[in-house]
């Protein structure tokens, strides 16, 4: 079956602009996480959707950065007046429920703020 | 706060044996997962330990001792194409996984 899906698989912006970045998680997961990676470094938490409840702020780094969730499926990632700090690989994830640790990845946005 | 401790980097020879540790602080628990990352390539599970003891899937093998806040990947039979990053995440809400830095395996021939 189809796993996660991401999109753009890369975005160059500049310094300033806005940016929306696209997760389609697997069809059926009621829990959905954003993280990102810096290069060379593990990954760090951002925000995570459960089914209709709130979502788990927590790890968003700044106001600037925020998500949502229609439909309990398709999930983008919104950050205002992007900094070179934001330049990572955005990494979404999808699970059955929110237990054992097993989630499934999509392949990530490469986003470079120039 | 919160924090997960790996070796940055090991080197093993093809059809060996190697352990990556894992030690961490975090002030709630729920398990300890691991993740294969190859460069440039999304992280794939591994394995999770939510009890102590010994978790077995094939060449990989987990361990989890929540005594003493560690945990290891045990991988057996080693083949080239186990060369990647190897992660340990602790669960501490139910749901987020906290990651470490990851440590970078290299399998030689």
């Amino acid at each position: 079956g189809a796993g996660v899906s991401q999109s753009p698989s890369n975005k160059v912006t500049e310094k300033g602009k806005d940016v929306e970045l696209r997760c389609d998680p697997i069809s059926g997961h009621t829990a959905l996480y954003w993280y990102r990676q810096s290069l060379g470094q593990g990954l760090e938490f951002l925000i995570y959707f459960q089914g209709n409840s709130a979502p788990d702020k927590s790890g968003l780094p700044s106001d600037r950065f925020s998500a949502e969730r229609t439909g309990g499926s398709v999930s983008t990632l919104t950050i205002q007046r992007t900094q070179q700090e934001d330049s990572a690989v955005y990494l979404c994830a999808s699970s059955l429920d929110s237990g054992r640790g097993e989630q499934f990845f999509g392949p990530g946005t490469r986003l470079t703020v120039l | 706060g919160q924090s997960l401790e790996q070796p940055s980097e090991v080197t093993a020879v093809e059809g060996a044996i190697v352990q990556i540790n894992c030690t961490y602080q975090t002030s709630g628990f729920y398990g300890l997962s691991w993740y294969q990352q190859h460069d440039g390539g999304a992280p794939t599970f591994l394995s999770y330990n939510g009890l102590d003891g010994l978790e077995e899937t094939g060449r990989f093998s987990s361990f989890l001792s929540r005594s003493d806040s560690y945990g290891y990947l045990l991988l057996q039979e080693l083949q080239m194409k186990d060369s990647a990053s190897y992660f340990c995440a602790v669960s501490n809400s139910g749901y987020a996984l906290n990651f470490g830095k990851g440590t970078s395996l290299l399998v030689t021939p």
